[in-house]
Formats: structure tokens, sequence, C-alpha cells
């Protein structure tokens, strides 16, 4: 079965270290890939998304995200965490369909002062 | 500048009872969805729409009713309500569908069912 897997339920970094939050995708064909961040009590909104151009994908907030077929990845990055990063983050994808999304289990971020 | 709005933000039922949970969005969007959001497993799709007069079921359809009779309503019913329905639930809209295009959510309905 297709899936999305964000390895790390919580991730915990100090404030100005950098922030790498992981998500694999299991399918055969490069698949488009998103990444969406929810602040506590509000809904998600998109950070970031890969749609077959470059493999870079620059965001919001700072953030990038690699797509890496060979992996099978789409990493999340920021090189310098900030207090106002402390979020969840929900990597997500659409393998084979116009209107259903894969979702990964999420990622909560904390970030130490 | 509204986007999606959800009503209520809050709701608590008794088991057996029904409900309605509203969603309307003012980006002309056809490209409507609800998710239910559980601790550890994501977002799961219930339903979506993809048009005015056109649904669909997800990942997760029973006991969930929808209708979609204009671009801006896409409201979520629960006919019998069960403790396995407590969740937050978000509706999503697209101009273009889940693929390419930006989902835009709501703030959430959270829902206690006892």
């Amino acid at each position: 079965a297709q899936s999305v897997t964000q390895l790390g339920s919580h991730v915990s970094v100090s404030e100005g270290a950098l922030v790498l939050l992981r998500c694999n995708y299991s399918s055969s064909v490069p698949p488009y890939l998103f990444w969406y961040v929810q602040y506590p009590n509000q809904g998600l909104q998109l950070l970031l998304k890969y749609t077959s151009a470059a493999t870079l994908v620059k965001g919001i907030n700072g953030f990038e995200a690699e797509f890496k077929k060979s992996e099978t990845s789409f990493h999340l990055t920021k090189p310098s965490a900030h207090m106002s990063d402390a979020a969840e983050y929900f990597c997500a994808a659409n393998m084979d369909s116009n209107y259903q999304l894969i979702w990964g289990a999420g990622t909560k971020l904390i970030i130490k002062p | 500048n509204a986007g999606v709005t959800q009503t209520p933000k809050f709701q608590v039922l008794k088991t057996g009872q029904s409900m309605t949970l509203q969603c309307a969005q003012d980006m002309n969007h056809e490209y409507m969805s609800w998710y239910r959001q559980d601790p550890g497993m994501g977002l799961r799709l219930i339903h979506y729409s993809v048009g005015a007069g056109i649904t669909d079921q997800g990942e997760v359809p029973n006991g969930y009713n929808v209708s979609r009779s204009t671009t801006e309503d896409f409201p979520l019913r629960l006919l019998s309500a069960a403790p396995s329905q407590t969740s937050v639930y978000f509706c999503a809209s697209s101009y273009s569908g889940a693929n390419t295009g930006e989902l835009f959510f709501g703030e959430g309905s959270r829902l206690t069912v006892l």
C-alpha cells in the first residue's frame, strides 16, 4: 500500500540549531509532495510543495525541502530554528489521484530556548 | 478575507445524536473536502466534492453524509454519533484539487461524543 512515513513523532532542537524533519514515501512513480504546518489550535497551511520541477524547493518562513528520488525522500530543513517554528508538521503525497492526498502521521517540532 | 469558515468550533454530543458541521468558503473553489485528525494518525479523508452536486467518499466515510448544493458550502452530517467519532474535523478547499493545488484549511471543529 502507498504510504508516507515521517520519522519521529516529536523532534526537539535548540533555538538557532538546524531543523531536520524526515519524510519518506512509498511509490514507484515520483509523486507530488507537500509539507504543511499546523500551529496550536489552528488549521494547516502549506509550507512548500514539489511538483516535478526543481528538486530543491523553497517555502515560507525559511524552510526548504529536497526531493531525492533514489531515497524516496522529501526531508524538510531550516538552517536556524526560531521559537515561532514550534508547531506540528505534516508531509503529504499525491501518488495516483487528483483528489486524495496520503498524509504522514505528523512530527511535532519542539524548540528549546 | 474569510477563507474557509467552520462552525461550530466545539461541540459535545451524546451517543446516538445527530448534528451537522458547517463549512463555507469564499474563494470560489471547486474542490472541497472533510478530514478528521486523530493523534498519531495524521489526517484521514472522509468525503470530498469536486463541484456543486458532485460528492465522493474518501478513506473513512462510514457514519458521515455530505451534500454540495452550492459552490460555497459543504456541510458534514453525523447521522448517529458514536464515541469513535470523537475527533477534530477540518474542512479544506482548493481551486483545482489536491494534486498540485494548495489546500486551504478551516480552523477545525472539535467534537466530543460521550
